[in-house]
């Protein structure tokens, strides 16, 4: 079973334009992480929040983590065609081993 | 640096056959994780090995199986394959180090026929 239900399930915006991307989840988490995935191939990792933190910059990329509500979201600022992939919000428990669980996924389309 | 390898790329089975598929870690790397992932949907969870013994597993059945070997590669083994086994497997490795990070390879596509 997924962990995690992001938010839009697709979206489609123009180059230069900012997307913005949701990921809710269910139980404790140590971290939260965001990972890419370009034409169903293998998954990179972008950028990863701990339970204590709040906001995190990488780049062009900015994630927030509201542990209260159990939510993150991932800013992807002036955006461009090669940033056209899906996006996957993924979390790793409290405790435990390293058992990371894959939310359903955003699927981002920046047209040039 | 070498990263994540997977072989092979592609691969299509007849339903109740046997896969085995291939990872080769990331140096270093002390862990890996295996996923399957259906079409429009994001990974899932298989389980996990450390040091050559199994560190967690999902909600898979025991025809999944899988091997670490002392050099941190790891095979994937799914006996009696079914229609919904038709997937993308991918393998992750990382470090016992807390920070979580993994590194994918490129999958292996299975289709089962």
């Amino acid at each position: 079973s997924q962990q995690g239900e992001e938010d839009p399930q697709a979206l489609s915006i123009q180059e230069g334009e900012n997307a913005t991307m949701n990921c809710s989840y269910k139980t404790s988490i140590n971290n939260l992480q965001w990972y890419r995935q370009n034409s169903g191939r293998g998954l990179v990792h972008l950028i990863l929040i701990r339970s204590n933190e709040r906001e995190k910059h990488s780049g062009r990329l900015r994630v927030t983590l509201d542990t209260s509500k159990k939510s993150s979201s991932l800013l992807i600022t002036a955006s461009r065609a090669a940033d056209t992939a899906s996006y996957f919000c993924a979390t790793a428990p409290s405790g435990g081993y390293q058992k990371v669980t894959f939310g359903t996924g955003t699927k981002l389309q920046v047209i040039p | 640096e070498t990263g994540v390898t997977q072989s092979p790329t592609h691969l299509i089975k007849t339903r109740g056959q046997q896969v085995t598929l291939r990872c080769s870690s990331q140096s270093g790397h002390n862990t890996v994780s295996w996923y399957q992932q259906a079409l429009g949907q994001g990974p899932q969870f298989i389980f996990q090995y450390y040091r050559e013994e199994e560190n967690g597993r999902g909600n898979f059945p025991p025809r999944f199986s899988g091997l670490q070997f002392p050099n941190y590669s790891s095979e994937l083994n799914v006996n009696a394959l079914e229609l919904d086994d038709s997937a993308l497997y991918l393998c992750a490795s990382s470090l016992r180090d807390g920070t979580y990070e993994q590194y994918f390879g490129p999958g292996t596509r299975l289709t089962v026929t």
